[in-house]
């Protein structure tokens, strides 16, 4: 089965600083994607990135940037962390939209605390 | 872009009822909905999806039902068992290059025996 993995379970770190969260799949998919869940909002779109060195915004992508410099790693940065990027990150790849199985695989979560 | 609404919030039954989530999207190129349910404490997991050339989709206990023209769709659950309880999400694709999955903010089913 596909892994999709986060580097980061549990992070806590400090206002104003800059942060990088992680993600690698071993399937060679070709999209990979970052998600914030946080109570009663769902799973809101960051960025994602469609092949290596591609991004794209999703809607909320104020506050945050990406690098895909090799197609299994997509990484999530938080330039300058604030409290209101306390939340849970989402990391997730799939192959390719239009394949016939367009699952998402998710990592488990990194849930970041910003004091 | 895309937008979706879900409905309603929260969810409970008795076991062995059914239970319906509803959706709306506003793209009406989209063309893929998938259903993903997340146990408390674990990841999003793919239940079932269906695609604008289908107009229902079973998998045993579970159904989904498309209609295009009123840009709604419906994850149908019969005869629901304790452990159907978790956040159900639905979600929309659109029809262009590299789009990706926009989420509906969740319902939460709690299922009682």
């Amino acid at each position: 089965d596909v892994k999709v993995t986060q580097s980061s379970r549990y992070l806590v770190k400090r206002t104003g600083e800059k942060v990088f969260l992680e993600c690698v799949q071993d399937m060679d998919h070709e999209n990979m994607f970052w998600y914030r869940q946080d109570p009663g909002l769902g799973l809101r779109l960051i960025y994602f990135s469609y092949d290596v060195k591609m991004k794209e915004k999703g809607d909320i992508p104020e506050g945050y940037s990406v690098s895909r410099e090799k197609k299994e790693r997509f990484s999530l940065i938080l330039e300058s962390a604030s409290t209101n990027q306390t939340s849970m990150y989402l990391c997730a790849s799939r192959r390719t939209a239009w394949h016939t199985n367009e699952k998402l695989f998710f990592g488990s979560g990194t849930q970041l605390s910003v004091l | 872009g895309e937008n979706v609404e879900q409905h309603p919030s929260t969810l409970s039954v008795q076991e062995g009822d059914s239970a319906v989530i509803k959706c709306t999207y506003s793209d009406s190129a989209s063309n893929y909905f998938p259903w993903y349910k997340q146990e408390l404490g674990k990841r999003p997991q793919l239940i079932i999806d269906i695609r604008s050339n289908v107009g229902e989709k079973k998998d045993q206990r579970i159904a989904v039902t498309l209609n295009k023209t009123a840009k709604h769709f419906s994850l149908h659950i019969t005869e629901t068992q304790p452990e159907d309880s978790a956040v159900y999400f639905c979600a929309a694709r659109g029809n262009q290059a590299g789009t990706a999955l926009i989420f509906g903010k969740g319902t939460t089913l709690s299922v009682s025996s």
